[in-house]
């Protein structure tokens, strides 16, 4: 089974209102995570990433938080705007293994 | 340039055929993964290969095989192709196994009929 899961499938915002898209895993072991965008008709991108030792990293307008102690990792996008709109992933590496991908959610953005 | 490529786009298919869909990194990267994406979007690891060592996720039939020619290529082969195939199939590179991320290609929309 998937190691790395979502709290929810479908997440609807407001255009301008700030999203945050939950992710938890179950290998107590990884030491990489990343969030990734797929938007219809694409490959997933890269949006940004954590590393184990860290608790929070900031990108431009998203913000990424990792809580090792209840293996918890989140996304946040400020100020949504409807090109944001797409299915978002986190997935989690555990160093000399491969990337294992959560279910994603799809993130709606409502004018 | 496009990073990781994919061709083709769009596959249609008879069970029963056999078919390849090819993959190009000019990123300079030493490994290269092919994912399934199913149709609820869940993306499941199928190989790992770099010039060293090919590894393989045990669920995956051995109908699917990969192929690199070179270091740039990783080719996807699949033998008696069937109806539950059908899916979007995503290749994608990263360098000293993915500790920066990995890079997609665009998918390739396989449709077995």
């Amino acid at each position: 089974g998937e190691s790395v899961g979502l709290h929810l499938p479908t997440l609807s915002v407001q255009e301008g209102d700030n999203s945050i898209i939950n992710c938890a895993y179950s290998n107590s072991a990884s030491d990489y995570f990343i969030w990734y965008k797929q938007e219809s008709g694409k490959g997933p991108q890269f949006i940004i990433d954590i590393r184990s030792n860290m608790d929070k990293r900031q990108g431009q307008r998203v913000t990424v938080l990792l809580n090792k102690t209840v293996k918890h990792l989140s996304l946040q996008i400020a100020a949504t705007q409807p090109g944001d709109s797409a299915v978002y992933f986190c997935a989690e590496l555990l160093t000399g293994n491969m990337l294992t991908f959560g279910g994603g959610t799809r993130l709606m953005v409502k004018p | 340039d496009t990073a990781v490529s994919q061709t083709p786009k769009y596959l249609v298919t008879q069970m029963g055929n056999d078919k390849s869909i090819k993959c190009e990194q000019n990123l300079g990267h030493d490994t290269m993964y092919w994912y399934k994406q199913d149709s609820k979007k869940f993306l499941k690891i199928m190989f790992s290969y770099n010039n060293k060592e090919l590894i393989i996720n045990e669920t995956v039939p051995n109908r699917f095989s990969p192929k690199s020619p070179d270091k740039a290529h990783l080719n996807l082969h699949i033998n008696s192709l069937e109806l539950g195939d059908s899916a979007v199939y995503f290749c994608a590179s990263s360098q000293d196994h993915g500790t920066d991320g990995y890079t997609f290609g665009s998918g390739t929309r396989l449709t077995v009929v």
